[in-house]
């Protein structure tokens, strides 16, 4: 079991272009989530899914896009990258709403 | 506004025990958890609240009053691996976790 991974691990973008950050989950959970982390605050939610197919946006979703077309992968995309999406992000699943979630690695971006 | 406090940083003896407290206010309570963060890590989950007073896990405890909105984290034998931010979390009426900035805490020989 590889839990929750993450691609790409790092990368460098310039403002304006675009991108996708891949996650995937091998433990059959309905629940996808994306955060992103940045220093001095909590993690902050973005978009999450409750299933294959269906999408929400949770507290930050400005300027990003996901999709669940799997029911083990959840694509976080970024049209038009800005520096204030400089962050760290991460994925994370999990059974049901109420149950522990498990993260991926994170995938740190910078924007320039 | 919704809003979790923790303190920014502690510092503790390898040895020793350390309380991290956790203050909260939600729209709604459906749960409080515990996870630790290792420096570049991703969180991994440490410990889950709903009703009130003491969970015990090993080394680790995680207590919690619904009334007074409030929770600590008891880490017991501090060892070095412990170095760690500690996250509190708190899932709202609309079940979504809302975050605490993180407590870091040092371990000191």
């Amino acid at each position: 079991n590889a839990g929750v991974t993450q691609t790409p691990k790092f990368r460098v973008l310039k403002t304006g272009q675009s991108m996708t950050l891949l996650c995937a989950q091998d433990m059959n959970h309905e629940y996808m989530y994306w955060y992103r982390q940045d220093p001095g605050m909590g993690l902050r939610l973005i978009h999450y899914s409750v299933g294959e197919g269906t999408t929400a946006k949770g507290e930050v979703p400005d300027g990003y896009n996901v999709s669940r077309l799997k029911k083990q992968n959840f694509l976080l995309g970024l049209e038009s990258a800005a520096p204030s999406q400089t962050s760290v992000y991460f994925c994370a699943s999990g059974r049901d709403y109420q149950e522990t979630q498990y993260f991926g690695p994170g995938t740190r971006l910078l924007v320039l | 506004g919704q809003n979790i406090d923790q303190p920014t940083e502690m510092t503790a003896t390898e040895g020793a025990i350390v309380q991290i407290n956790c203050t909260y206010q939600t729209s709604g309570f459906n749960g409080l958890f515990w996870y630790q963060q290792h420096a570049g890590e991703a969180p991994t989950f440490l410990s889950y609240n709903v009703l009130d007073g003491l969970e015990e896990k090993g080394r680790f405890s995680s207590f919690l009053s619904r009334s007074k909105g409030y929770s600590y984290l008891l880490l017991k034998e501090l060892q070095m691996k412990d170095s760690a931010s500690y996250l509190c979390a708190v899932m709202d009426s609309n079940y979504q976790l809302i975050w605490g900035a993180g407590t870091k805490l040092i371990i000191k020989p």
